[in-house]
């Protein structure tokens, strides 16, 4: 089955700067890659999403790319905002069962003033 | 128009006992699935639900299971529970359009 692996854990940058997340999976078949934010004690909230005939995509300050050879694909933010600090997930799936999504284990960003 | 909405928000068991969860999906959404989440962990994908039939089911044991009804909520059930079915369970419907997954805040299970 499908395997998802996110780096860093742990992401600590200053506000104003960049993050990027990086994800890799194994199961060449999958073909939507979402991203979720996760606030504390709160519901994960999709925040991008892109599919494999797309490399990459951008909403506002927040775009995600993808590299289907090597498999991996990445979520950048810009001019990060203290209201960025989460947990932030990638997930991996099939066009056929999207409902169906394997998750990376989280990455926890905050953002400092 | 509401969004996944999930019952009981919190809930505390015994080990050996039996839990039921339940979920109602958007408006016009199609497919629910629910996920276990782990303090400090990803989200892991249980059960999907299609028309009222499975069409996914992770890697869980026969102690999970769960069905869909024809207005298109769904229940969870959990028997003989364990220490470490102790989490966040989170339902999640799918739009059949956009394929996007929205989910509901969960449901806290503690089992003591």
């Amino acid at each position: 089955g499908e395997n998802v692996e996110q780096h860093p854990s742990t992401l600590s940058v200053q506000e104003g700067d960049s993050a990027v997340i990086k994800c890799t999976y194994s199961d060449s078949a999958s073909n939507y890659f979402p991203w979720y934010k996760q606030e504390l004690g709160k519901r994960p909230q999709l925040i991008i999403d892109i599919r494999s005939n797309v490399g990459e995509k951008k909403d506002q300050r927040i775009a995600v790319t993808l590299n289907k050879t090597a498999k991996h694909f990445s979520l950048h933010i810009t001019e990060t905002q203290p209201e960025d600090s989460a947990v932030y997930f990638c997930a991996a799936s099939t066009i056929i069962s999207w409902g169906k999504l394997q998750f990376g284990a989280g990455t926890q960003v905050v953002v400092t003033p | 128009d509401a969004g996944v909405t999930q019952s009981p928000t919190h809930l505390i068991k015994t080990r050996g006992q039996q839990v039921t969860l339940r979920c109602s999906p958007i408006s016009g959404h199609k497919s629910v699935s629910w996920y276990q989440q782990v303090l400090g962990q990803g989200p892991q994908f249980i059960f999907q639900y299609y028309e009222k039939e499975e069409r996914g089911r992770g890697n869980f044991p026969d102690r999970f299971s769960a069905r869909q009804f024809p207005n298109y909520s769904s229940e969870l059930n959990v028997n003989a529970l364990l220490l470490g079915d102790s989490a966040l369970y989170l339902c999640a419907s799918r739009s059949d359009y956009t394929g996007e997954l929205f989910f509901g805040e969960g449901s806290r299970l503690t089992v003591l």
